[in-house]
């Protein structure tokens, strides 16, 4: 099972900053906190991942609290398209090459 | 920008029959992966493979998956015998290196099994 819990759903104005928690309370110290996007039925598309630093790049910035059991994922100016199903995952162990999805949050960019 | 490609787009079989699925990864990735997503439902990893060897499973891949790098840019997937509950859209992803490298995906094939 996934290691993670989001909100099913959100909504946020274009052009607004969009705010996505997530609670991986028993991650371990080694393990990193990923973030995917799936648009419609296309295959998820990689945003951005962090173990305990805050990270940004082109897309997105990753808030991890100090005590790594939450994350944030911010979108700063979300548009249309950016409407998608977010996925916060942790990546279990480091033998283990899989990634384990949740059900992930439906965010939808209203105009 | 290199990506992940996946053929054909759409599959319809019959039940009892073999299918496969082709995939391309990004080539100068070492990890290969399967997952699928039955419509409406989650992600769902099958196999991820390394070095010319399944590295990991699912209890999804039993014995009528199968995977295959039969040359050096193609990754396969076999179902021997479908069935209906084989239906889903099927990605393939490949990463570069080791497990905390991204993994980037294909566009999927939808496999319809009637």
């Amino acid at each position: 099972d996934a290691k993670t819990t989001q909100p099913p759903s959100m909504d946020c104005a274009e052009g607004r900053a969009a705010n996505l928690p997530c609670n991986h309370s028993t991650i371990s110290g080694n393990e990193y906190v990923y973030w995917y996007r799936q648009i419609h039925s296309q295959g998820p598309q990689y945003i951005i991942h962090g173990l305990k630093n805050n990270e940004t790049n082109e897309m997105a910035s990753l808030i991890i609290t100090e005590d790594r059991k939450s994350s944030t994922l911010i979108l700063p100016h979300a548009t249309l398209r950016d409407t998608a199903v977010y996925y916060c995952i942790v990546r279990v162990g480091d033998s283990n090459y899989q990634l384990i999805w949740g059900a992930g949050t439906k965010l939808i960019i209203k105009p | 920008e290199p990506e992940v490609t996946q053929t054909p787009s759409h599959q319809v079989t019959q039940m009892g029959q073999e299918v496969i699925l082709r995939c391309v990864p990004i080539s100068n990735h070492l990890y290969f992966y399967w997952y699928r997503q039955i419509l409406g439902q989650k992600v769902e990893f099958l196999v991820s493979f390394y070095n010319n060897e399944i590295s990991e499973k699912s209890e999804i891949f039993d014995d009528q998956f199968s995977v295959e790098r039969p040359d050096g840019s193609n990754f396969t997937l076999k179902i021997r015998s479908t069935k209906l509950e084989d239906s889903a859209m099927y990605f393939c992803a490949s990463s570069g290196g080791a497990w905390r490298n991204e993994q980037f995906f294909g566009p999927g094939t939808r496999l319809t099994v009637l």
